[in-house]
């Protein structure tokens, strides 16, 4: 069964830090790999998007890595703002069908 | 602007009755989703429709109903037989061909059962 796990669930840190958040996946034949941001009561977001041969994808202050190997990616957030705190989400895609595996998604609150 | 618009952001819904969603999109999208997301857990697709006047079920389609009559347009409608249909509905859209375009989402409907 294709899965997206997402690590932490939750997440609190002082505006000004960096944190990562985690997605490890089971999801076969691998596709691609999209991370997004959700606002509370919004559409998410796409921040990036990762095929097989991209290790690393940067948007402004948020950079994903993938490892195809592992079935691992992360998303680095640099000098977080207050209005980075939203939810992150992982998902990831299969062949043929490009159906989309969601993970639950990563709630985070950058506090002053 | 090109994007996608649902409407409307919040709906309230009385038991045993039918309401319907409305998502339009200006992006001359082929592809096009519907979402329902609870809280603590993933999105889960419900219907999605790859050209105009064809759709398929997703894998919670039980109680919804969709139409494809436009390629602008993907209404869902949450009849009586959905049993917990108050949730957060996100309709997406797709550009065709390769993989790798991103989808777009639009702002979502809060529904609530009263």
């Amino acid at each position: 069964k294709n899965q997206v796990e997402q690590s932490p669930q939750s997440l609190i840190i002082l505006e000004g830090k960096n944190c990562t958040l985690q997605c490890n996946y089971t999801v076969s034949p691998f596709s691609n790999l999209r991370w997004y941001k959700q606002d509370t009561g919004r559409g998410p977001v796409s921040l990036t998007i990762m095929t097989f041969s991209e290790n690393t994808k940067s948007n402004g202050r948020y950079t994903a890595t993938l490892d195809a190997d592992t079935k691992q990616s992360s998303l680095h957030i640099t000098a977080s703002q207050l209005s980075d705190s939203a939810s992150y989400i992982c998902v990831v895609s299969a062949f043929p069908g490009y159906a989309l595996n969601f993970g639950k998604g990563t709630s985070l609150l950058v506090t002053p | 602007d090109g994007g996608i618009t649902q409407s409307p952001k919040y709906l309230f819904r009385k038991e045993g009755q039918n309401v319907t969603l409305s998502c339009e999109q200006n992006l001359n999208h082929d592809a096009m989703y519907w979402y329902r997301q609870d809280p603590g857990q993933g999105l889960r697709l419900i219907y999605y429709s790859q050209i105009v006047n064809d759709f398929q079920k997703g894998d919670i389609a039980e109680g919804y109903s969709v139409s494809r009559e436009k390629k602008e347009s993907f209404p869902l409608t949450v009849t009586s037989a959905q049993k917990n249909p108050t949730a957060f509905y996100l309709c997406a859209s797709k550009a065709p061909g390769q993989p790798n375009y991103g989808y777009t989402f639009g702002s979502g409907t809060r529904l609530t059962v009263v």
